[in-house]
């Protein structure tokens, strides 16, 4: 069964930094076959797509709100995907969701979902 | 604000047929297949019916998808008690160059 797991977030000021992480386990193929997602999910609120980084790496794509601020990327050797997050603002306080896109592409469906980590932004 | 629009509520009472509408444009779900997912209470989302029409392994067949133009569906047969959750489709944005959700529907099992 393959799982996710996210760490890294926390509580953090405004204009302050974050870096989030997702390692995969019990994947049948290799990591490099999945493109990865980031999907945010604020208080009450529904989902929104972050980021999402290609199989292998090369690509990545980002949610209009936050890109210039975030960064997507994986190392392939360790099955992990990371999320730098930078001059963070109180409209990023989410729960922060790491998804398996099911191709090396972003495009497709996402199966599995991590538990998730939540990233406060405040003073 | 998304650019997939759907109710934010709907309801029916068990045993029902209800459907969750999901509508778009030509650069997400009139050129891309749509995905749903389904978010029990204080759990994360989980996969419900991707490519428009095909359940993952163990989504009961009471639950359906369909797609036409630029608009989907989500179809909950003989609704239980266990299908209260918020229900979100989802679908890759070739403008956007990038994935949308739409907004969730809360559905209630009277």
């Amino acid at each position: 069964e393959v799982q996710l797991l996210e760490s890294g977030g926390g509580l953090v000021q405004p204009g302050g930094s974050l870096r989030l992480s997702c390692a995969t386990s019990g994947l049948t193929f290799h990591f490099d076959n999945y493109a990865m997602s980031w999907v945010r999910q604020a208080p009450g609120r529904g989902l929104e797509w972050v980021s999402a980084i290609s199989g292998s790496g090369t690509s990545t794509y980002y949610a209009d709100s936050v890109r210039g601020r975030f960064t997507i990327s994986r190392d392939n050797s360790q099955n992990t995907v990371f999320l730098q997050m930078n001059n963070l603002r109180a409209g990023d306080t989410a729960l922060y969701y790491c998804a398996k896109s099911t191709r090396t592409y972003p495009g497709a469906w996402f199966d599995p979902w991590g538990q998730g980590t939540q990233v406060s932004v405040s003073s | 604000q998304s650019v997939l629009t759907q109710p934010p509520s709907a309801s029916g009472t068990p045993g029902q047929r209800v459907t969750i509408s999901c509508s778009g444009s030509s650069s997400n779900i009139g050129s891309n297949t749509v995905n749903w997912y389904q978010q029990l209470p204080g759990t994360a989302p989980k996969l419900l019916i991707y490519s428009n029409n095909h359940r993952p392994s163990g989504v009961p067949d009471r639950f359906s998808g369909s797609k036409s133009g630029t608009s989907a569906s989500l179809a909950i047969s003989g609704l239980q008690s266990e299908d209260e959750a918020d229900y979100y489709c989802a679908a890759w944005d070739d403008s956007l160059n990038g994935v949308l959700f739409g907004g969730g529907t809360k559905l209630t099992v009277l």
